[in-house]
């Protein structure tokens, strides 16, 4: 069956500008996860819904950051004024709430701001 | 969620098999052992979880010391493929809360 997407696989963008990074979880999980992973270091949480709503955005470094799941499926990840220090892979997970609780993860955002 | 200290790397020869180590000395009763690696450019994979009782799946062993402060993941015959950063976790299993990596082994499998 279909694993989490992430698109854009890539992004390149210049300092100040706006993104947008999109996760599709697998059909059916309630949880959505974000992560942001910089190089030689373990992803750091930013963000997890539970279906629409927000229950955890503790993890989200400044306002500059926003993520949504409208409909408790897809969610966008918002980027508004990109930093140099924005530049990381960003992680998306799912997972059922169920049992183990079992994270599943896409290949991730490679972002590269200039 | 109880914090965990592993190795930086370790190598390990094809064929052979990798032991992984895990300290959780402050893991609490309802809390779960949990392993994940990562491959290089691709996301976390889950590998195993266990709470006091030995694991086997058809990835990887998971032994737990009767105490529950240590843990062991068991790669029994390491191929090139299992190169890759592996994470241990701890966590209570009902918890849909974030995951806390640390920085994990880097575990390199050699001809």
């Amino acid at each position: 069956g279909a694993g989490v997407s992430q698109t854009p696989s890539n992004k390149v963008t210049e300092k100040g500008k706006y993104v947008e990074l999109r996760c599709d979880p697998i059909s059916g999980h309630t949880a959505l996860y974000w992560y942001r992973q910089s190089l030689g270091q373990g992803p750091e949480f930013l963000i997890y819904f539970q279906g629409t709503g927000a229950a955890d955005d503790s993890g989200l470094p400044n306002d500059r950051f926003f993520a949504v799941r409208p409909e408790g499926s897809v969610s966008t990840l918002k980027i508004q004024r990109t930093e140099r220090g924005d530049s990381a892979v960003y992680l998306c997970a799912s997972s059922l709430n169920a049992g183990a609780n079992i994270q599943y993860f896409g290949a991730g955002t490679r972002l590269s701001v200039l | 969620d109880a914090k965990t200290t592993q190795p930086t790397s370790m190598d390990c020869a094809e064929g052979r098999a990798a032991n992984l180590p895990c300290n959780h000395s402050t893991i609490s009763g309802n809390e779960y052992v949990y392993w994940y690696r990562q491959i290089h450019s691709q996301g976390p994979q889950y590998i195993i979880h266990g709470l006091k009782n030995n694991e086997t799946n058809e990835m990887a062993s998971l032994i737990i010391t009767e105490d529950r402060k240590s843990s062991t993941l068991i790669l029994p015959h390491a191929t090139l493929r299992d190169t890759a950063v592996y994470y241990c976790i701890v966590r209570v299993a009902t918890n849909t809360d974030k995951l806390i990596f640390g920085t994990g082994t880097r575990l390199q499998v050699f001809p």
